[in-house]
């Protein structure tokens, strides 16, 4: 069965400092893995996906996240933080059957503070 | 390209009434659709697969006859929360599979759905 656990439910950076949001991910197969990003009230807009190809992924608005298998983590990064980045963030992996249940982790929240 | 759109956005009603939430995708065929159910600062719940031409698979736990989903076209799905209460007041999600694109789903807005 697949599961991933976001180590944090909320972080909190100032405007310029880098981010980071963990995931670690439990798999019987090689996984996708995707980040996605919520504002308030809003549906969930892709930010990036492993699909076995590079191990570090680059996404959109500057944020990219590493594979690594040996330590069945995909933490999600981005070198300086704008306050427009705050939003929930979620880790999710492919399910069973495919590609067509995805499995989201709790979501963190991200607070960018000026 | 790519957009999944949901309509209403925001609907209120009375408890016992019947809401139906629709959900497209613009600019692509979409053979199966996903609805997800969130509450409040909580993460996404599935709760059903929905195929065109085809009856929609729940999850478990998931009340078919409270949520009605039918996909009637490839642009096109809905869900009707049936007799509507208060505890069913939340946000539902929808999502679709662009075809060729491995692994994506692409979400709509949401729509927030309050029963007085």
């Amino acid at each position: 069965a697949q599961s991933v656990t976001q180590l944090d439910s909320h972080v909190s950076v100032s405007e310029g400092t880098p981010v980071l949001l963990r995931c670690n991910y439990s798999s019987s197969y090689s996984p996708s893995l995707f980040w996605y990003v919520q504002h308030p009230n809003k549906g969930l807009q892709l930010l990036l996906k492993y699909t076995s190809a590079a191990t570090l992924v680059k996404g959109i608005n500057g944020f990219e996240a590493e594979f690594k298998k040996s330590e069945t983590s995909f933490h999600l990064t981005k070198p300086s933080a704008h306050m427009s980045d705050a939003a929930e963030y979620f880790c999710v992996v492919s399910g069973t059957g495919g590609y067509n249940k995805l499995i989201f982790g709790a979501g963190t929240r991200l607070a960018v503070h000026p | 390209g790519a957009v999944v759109s949901q309509h209403p956005s925001r609907v209120i009603c009375k408890s016992g009434t019947s809401v139906k939430i629709e959900c497209r995708s613009l600019d692509f065929q979409a053979t199966t659709m996903f609805w997800y159910r969130q509450f409040p600062k909580q993460s996404l719940m599935l709760m059903a697969t929905s195929n065109e031409g085809s009856k929609a698979t729940y999850e478990q736990g998931v009340e078919k006859d409270k949520f009605l989903i039918n996909h009637a076209s490839l642009t096109l799905s809905t869900l009707t929360v049936t007799s509507a209460h208060p505890e069913d007041s939340s946000f539902y999600i929808c999502s679709a599979r662009v075809p060729g694109r491995t692994g994506e789903l692409f979400f709509g807005e949401g729509s927030r759905l309050t029963v007085l």
